[in-house]
């Protein structure tokens, strides 16, 4: 079975800092992760899906990487501004496998 | 714009009651999926579906049904409310590539 961490569960940095969110998976075998933000009281806005045979995507300040091999995704943000300040979550999924299992969420605060 | 929609958003109802949650997708995806999500345990999977008459259960499914008659709706049905069941429940539908989209949510209170 599937369980994915995200430690730490709460950051505050200051606003133009460049910050790295932390990802790990139990089952390497995994199909695709997919990283999510979520603001208070909202549903989750899709940021960046990487598929097992990839190694990194981007979307303009937000790259994510894959380390199949040692359980490990980051989320690194460049340039962090107020407006990104959300709860952010990672999931992944078993081979052959849609469902997502999610981690718990860091929760960013970047300080204007 | 296609879009996955929940209703109703809010809603309060009584212990023993049946509720019905909707989900509706114009993507035409195949894929759908029903989620709660609770402080301190996060996203948990409740059902999930990869085309019509095609339901699953997931990691929290007791209590809960889904039905699939239609490739655009997956309604998640409570037979009998409990308190235990109060939380905010998403709706969400995939692509092949497996790419997850989600409703805006639905919080049940269940007094």
């Amino acid at each position: 079975k599937q369980e994915v961490t995200q430690i730490p569960a709460a950051l505050s940095v200051p606003e133009g800092e460049n910050l790295v969110l932390n990802c790990s998976f139990t089952d390497s075998a995994i199909y695709n992760l997919q990283w999510f933000r979520q603001d208070p009281g909202k549903g989750l806005t899709s940021l960046l899906l990487i598929q097992s045979s990839q190694r990194e995507q981007t979307s303009g300040r937000l790259n994510a990487s894959l380390d199949k091999s040692s359980g490990r995704s980051t989320l690194y943000i460049a340039a962090s501004q107020p407006g990104d300040s959300a709860t952010y979550l990672c999931a992944a999924s078993g081979a052959g496998s849609y469902q997502l299992t999610f981690g718990k969420g860091t929760k960013l605060s970047v300080i204007p | 714009d296609a879009e996955i929609t929940q209703s109703p958003r809010h809603k309060i109802t009584e212990t023993g009651r049946q509720v019905t949650l909707a989900c509706h997708q114009t993507w035409n995806h195949n894929n759908m999926f029903w989620y709660r999500q609770d402080l301190g345990h996060g996203l948990r999977l409740i059902h999930y579906s990869y085309g019509v008459q095609d339901t699953n259960k997931g990691e929290v499914s007791d209590g809960y049904s889904v039905s699939r008659s239609n490739t655009e709706d997956l309604p998640l049905t409570l037979e009998s409310a409990a308190s235990s069941q109060t939380s905010v429940y998403f709706c969400a539908s995939s692509v092949s590539t497996g790419e997850l989209f989600f409703g805006e949510g639905s919080r049940l209170t269940v007094l």
